[in-house]
């Protein structure tokens, strides 16, 4: 019954592989995230994708290739991971202008 | 653009005790305004939040917050806090006059600390 889930929950990885981490909601929201917590905890979105379409890009290199197959999953794909890209994406969903956004538990992605 | 400041990043108090977890914001247009909880090793849930009407809001777990407009403001409180309180609590803004996928700017949080 979760509502945002993202797999895998923990994933750790040498420099220079590639990864992708997987999130679906199951709440009919037409509006996804993602985004990253830094080891300070700071919070920053990276992407934002409307009815499967891209909407907003924060400066996010790119390395980093958010992909939509449907409206209810929105999966992140890293190549080339470095060892600054250590940090816990947290996946979001969102239905309407005036609600809050649903998490996901969020992976914790270490780069060694 | 909007930027979100939560002064404290770290606040000690004991149980039972009132607490005020400081946030203030600053943007060139209208905002949602949101309290989001962190509990150690999950997601973000929502705590409450300020849409219109009212400036106070209130959670169901005794928290509440007021909106201030003219000091851009919304601080968040707790009359007396419980061990299970401790977590790390943002402040959070997204655009209320635009549509779309806007998504939501934090501050850097504040780590509250329960002591028995």
């Amino acid at each position: 019954d979760t509502a945002v889930s993202q797999t895998p929950k923990y994933l750790v990885t040498q420099m220079g592989n590639d990864k992708s981490i997987k999130c679906e909601q199951n709440l009919g929201h037409d509006t996804m995230y993602w985004y990253k917590q830094d080891s300070k905890k700071f919070l920053k979105i990276m992407f934002s994708y409307n009815n499967k379409e891209l909407i907003i890009n924060e400066t996010v290199p790119n390395r980093f290739s958010p992909k939509s197959p449907d409206k209810a999953h929105l999966n992140l794909h890293i190549n080339s991971l470095e060892l600054g890209d250590s940090a816990v994406y947290f996946c979001a969903s969102r239905q309407g202008a005036g609600t809050e956004a649903f998490f996901g538990q969020g992976t914790r992605l270490t780069v060694v | 653009a909007q930027s979100v400041t939560q002064l404290d990043s770290q606040v000690p108090v004991f149980e039972e005790a009132p607490v005020e977890l400081r946030c203030n914001y600053s943007s060139s247009v209208s905002v949602y305004l949101f309290w989001y909880v962190q509990y150690p090793n999950q997601g973000l849930q929502l705590l409450l939040k300020y849409l219109s009407g009212s400036t106070l809001v209130e959670s169901i777990n005794g928290f509440e917050a007021e909106f201030n407009k003219s000091q851009t403001s919304f601080h968040l409180r707790k009359p007396s806090v419980h061990i299970s309180d401790t977590a790390e609590y943002f402040c959070a803004v997204r655009p209320s006059l635009r549509g779309g996928a806007d998504g939501l700017t934090f501050g850097k949080g504040t780590h509250l600390i329960i002591q028995p």
